[in-house]
Parts: C-alpha cells; structure tokens; sequence
C-alpha cells in the first residue's frame, strides 16, 4: 500500500495527558500537511511541511501542539496537556511540489478522544 | 470567516437520478477546487478538481462546474449510484499566490437511495 499512513488509528487518553500521532506520506511527496476535523464541520488546516521546512502554522495549532518533520519523511504531530476540546479526527495529507495545482492525498486519520 | 460554503448540509436523490452539489467561495485569490469524498471513519478520497482557466472537468460519471464570476461552482454525479452516499467537500486555494493549504467547505452529506 503507498498511500497516506497514519497510526494510531484511534487513541483514548485522559484530559492533560499528552498523545502523538504519527504520518508517513506517500513516498515521492514532499509536502506533508496535518488538518483536523470535527463533527459538522470540514478538514481545518493545522500546518504544513515542506521536505523538513515547517512553512505555515494556522492559528488554531496553540503552543500545545507541535509538529514535527525531522528528515523529509515521516513526521509527528504532538499535543501535550490533552483537553476535551482536542477531541477530533487528525488528518495527515501529502502532495508533490505544488505546480499549478494542489491536490492532496489524506490518510485513513487518527481519532482522538480526550475523557 | 467561512471563505468556502456548502449551504445545503444533506441531499437526498434517487438512484439513477442526477446528484447536484453546491459550493460557494469569496475569496477571489482562488484559483483551483477540488471535491473530495468521505466516509464515515475513514480520511476524505479526492474526486475531481478544476483550475480557474476552465469552466467544466468531467471524469465518468463526476463533472464539475466552476462559475468564476459567480464565485460558484458545483459537482454533478450522474446517474447517482447508492455507493455515492458520502459526505461530498468542496476545497479551493489559491496556488499562484503562494497560499498553498486547501480551504474546506463544511461537507455536504449525500444519500442515494435505491
């Protein structure tokens, strides 16, 4: 399979504990992206990677998130300090370099639930 | 501010019948939609783009629609097959302009019904 790798697939943690999730993209992609998403709503943008590069950073990834891309594969994506508002399907995407266009491929996701 | 809108949450259509989703953007740097398809559990499938130099993309039984002026474009599936029922997202950015992440709409949830 060379698609989109994400694991865990589901994780149940206690509020204030931390979780990390991990993402392998699909291999000849260099652009890696993490979104998250919620009951109702559409994939919201997290932050995205280029090679190991952190390009972009959204506002909703606070000081308890941090994620990872530390040789251009895979990367990681870490909450610290769980809330219950971090309750969500995180979505881990790839692409090639973007020329004209900019499709993304998404991962199975990684469903947290912080009780 | 919800730059990419899908007003309508649900649609129900009859098998065989033609499927029409709606999208609506406002910002004007966008440049290239896409529509992608999920099920429950599972990460969204990407169906279809279209770059703002065309109107129309068809691929089988998917075409999409795109009304720059109107800010507006729209999916059509046809014939609708029970296997379509998903959730349908509409997703722009604006490449040329160096703002690269997809914008998503909030999803519309199809049912085919046979």
């Amino acid at each position: 399979d060379t698609g989109v790798s994400q694991n865990p697939r589901h994780k149940i943690t206690k509020r204030g504990q931390n979780v990390t999730f991990r993402c392998d993209p699909i291999s000849e992609h260099n652009r890696l992206y993490w979104y998250r998403q919620t009951l109702g709503q559409g994939p919201e943008f997290l932050t995205y990677f280029q090679n190991e590069a952190q390009l972009e950073k959204s506002r909703l990834l606070s000081d308890r998130f941090s994620a990872e891309r530390p040789k251009g594969s895979f990367s990681t994506l870490e909450i610290q300090r769980t809330e219950q508002g971090d309750s969500a399907m995180y979505l881990c995407a790839s692409s090639p370099t973007d020329r004209a266009g900019n499709t993304i491929y998404f991962g199975e996701g990684s469903w947290l639930t912080v009780v | 501010d919800q730059q990419v809108k899908q007003n309508s949450p649900s649609l129900s259509v009859q098998e065989g019948r033609i499927s029409i989703l709606n999208c609506d953007y406002t910002n004007s740097m966008f440049d290239y939609f896409l529509w992608y398809k999920k099920y429950p559990a599972e990460g969204p499938t990407f169906l279809i783009s279209i770059s703002s130099i065309k109107d129309k993309n068809e691929d089988g039984r998917f075409t999409v629609f795109l009304n720059k002026s109107a800010k507006h474009l729209s999916l059509h599936i046809v014939p609708s097959q029970p296997g379509d029922s998903a959730v349908y997202f509409c997703a722009a950015s604006a490449p040329n302009s160096g703002n690269t992440p997809l914008v998503f709409g909030k999803g519309t949830r199809l049912s085919v019904i046979a």
